[in-house]
């Protein structure tokens, strides 16, 4: 089956614009999450969502960071008025419950 | 706030030597440690990973060990190849969300 996909694969946009990135999980899978992952660093957990519940929103890291999570199904991370340092790779994730995560191929932003 | 430590950064191993890479967690209430592998310009797959009832874990040429008491876990990898080339995360969770450490760079030379 498909696996996890995310589009644009590549975003350049200038600063203070918005962005819109999307996730389209495993069929089936009720957890999803977004990641970002600046050059040559780590995975810094951005939003989790599983199923109906809450989101857990702890990792977004401002204001201009949200995001939605439609029909239990995609996933769109918005980031509003971005600047440089939101330049990175954002990777999203699906699990079914308590299981291992499969990540997408990301989208890589760049922010003039 | 929780966090998971990996050690080293970066390591070079000739190729057919072993390679280990070790990560210490600060929640003691972790009870699943996965590591993934990511490639160059790749998404990060699963390789291994170890629950919290089991000490240690073998597929073929890797393993993971898990000290609780100690709060650390590792992966060792024998006869390394060029293909094992890549970054090496580990991460810690228990419940949904995981906890990655910052990375680790292998290179493999041939």
């Amino acid at each position: 089956g498909a696996g996890v996909s995310q589009s644009p694969s590549n975003k350049v946009t200038e600063k203070g614009k918005d962005v819109e990135l999307r996730c389209d999980p495993i069929s089936g899978h009720t957890a999803l999450y977004w990641y970002r992952q600046s050059l040559g660093q780590g995975l810094e957990f951005l939003i989790y969502f599983q199923g109906n519940s809450a989101p857990d929103k702890s990792g977004l890291p401002s204001d201009r960071f949200s995001a939605e999570r439609t029909g239990g199904s995609v996933s769109t991370l918005t980031i509003q008025r971005t600047q440089q340092e939101d330049s990175a790779v954002y990777l999203c994730a699906s699990s079914s419950r308590t299981a291992e995560q499969y990540f997408g191929p990301g989208t890589r932003l760049t922010v003039t | 706030g929780e966090n998971v430590e990996q050690h080293p950064s970066t390591l070079s191993v000739q190729e057919g030597d072993s390679a280990v890479i070790k990560c210490t967690y600060s929640d003691s209430a972790s009870n699943y440690f996965p590591w993934y592998k990511q490639e160059l310009g790749k998404r990060p797959q699963l390789i291994i990973d170890i629950r919290s009832n089991v000490g240690e874990k073998k597929d073929q040429r890797i393993a993971v060990t898990l000290n609780k008491t100690a709060k650390h876990f590792s992966l060792h990898i024998t006869e390394t190849q060029p293909e094992d080339s890549a970054v090496y995360f580990c991460a810690a969770s228990r419940t949904y969300k995981y906890i990655f450490g910052t990375g680790t760079r292998l290179k493999v030379l041939a």
